[in-house]
């Protein structure tokens, strides 16, 4: 049980465009769901927290207007990188938090990232 | 924010228990410690957490001092398998550099 997928797993895009990055959990409901980003042979840093119908929370540094994160239904939630820039190149990963519990209590589930080039 | 120091790197050797130490002195009455773990180029896996007692799961034990300033995570068999970068983490699951730990055969 417990599993949170990613999609796409790689993602390669033209400086400009925008790409969109599906998180699922697929066998539990999730009200928070986090996004991450990872620059090679760095840790993870958070870069927002999504609330099932809520707006997201987003970390200190990290622009909204960038980084579209929209947490749909229990189960889904998408970030979309727009205009993306090489810079913007990372890997990103998503992490599910199960519903129904004490914040500091609930466990985290990671989806498994996607790698995003951007040229 | 509660934060957490572990050592850079560890080497074990195949087959070895692998205890991995983690320090969380500024760790809070409520918050639990979880232990992470990230093999390359995947998502963080979950291993363990606890709050005040010992924990085990069939991937490892977690023992957590009675002061809750520190705890260790003990991996009872290494194996190949068990290379990775480990993360002890506690507010808000705020990721440091982790553990890089390498089993060796």
């Amino acid at each position: 049980g417990a599993v949170v997928s990613q999609h796409p797993s790689r993602v390669i895009c033209k400086s400009g465009t925008s790409v969109k990055i599906e998180c699922r959990s697929l066998d539990f409901q999730a009200t928070t769901m986090f996004w991450y980003r990872q620059f090679p042979k760095q840790s993870l840093m958070l870069m927002a927290t999504s609330n099932e119908g809520s707006k997201a929370t987003y970390e200190q540094g990290v622009e909204k207007d960038k980084f579209l994160i929209n947490h749909a239904s229990l189960t889904l939630s998408t970030l979309t990188v727009t205009s993306a820039h090489p810079e913007d190149s990372s890997f990103y990963i998503c992490s599910a938090r199960v519903a129904g519990g004490i914040s500091s209590t609930d466990t985290q589930y990671f989806g498994p990232g996607t790698r995003l080039t951007v040229l | 924010d509660a934060k957490t120091t572990q050592p850079t790197s560890m080497d074990c050797a195949e087959g070895r228990a692998a205890n991995l130490p983690c320090n969380h002195s500024t760790i809070s009455g409520n918050e639990y410690v979880y232990w992470y773990r990230q093999i390359h180029s995947q998502g963080p896996q979950y291993i363990i957490h606890g709050l005040k007692n010992n924990e085990t799961n069939e991937m490892a034990s977690l023992i957590i001092t009675e002061d809750r300033k520190s705890s260790t995570l003990i991996l009872p068999h290494a194996t190949l398998r068990d290379t990775a970068v480990y993360y002890c983490i506690v507010h808000k699951l705020s990721f440091g550099a982790g553990t890089t730990v390498t089993v060796r055969a």
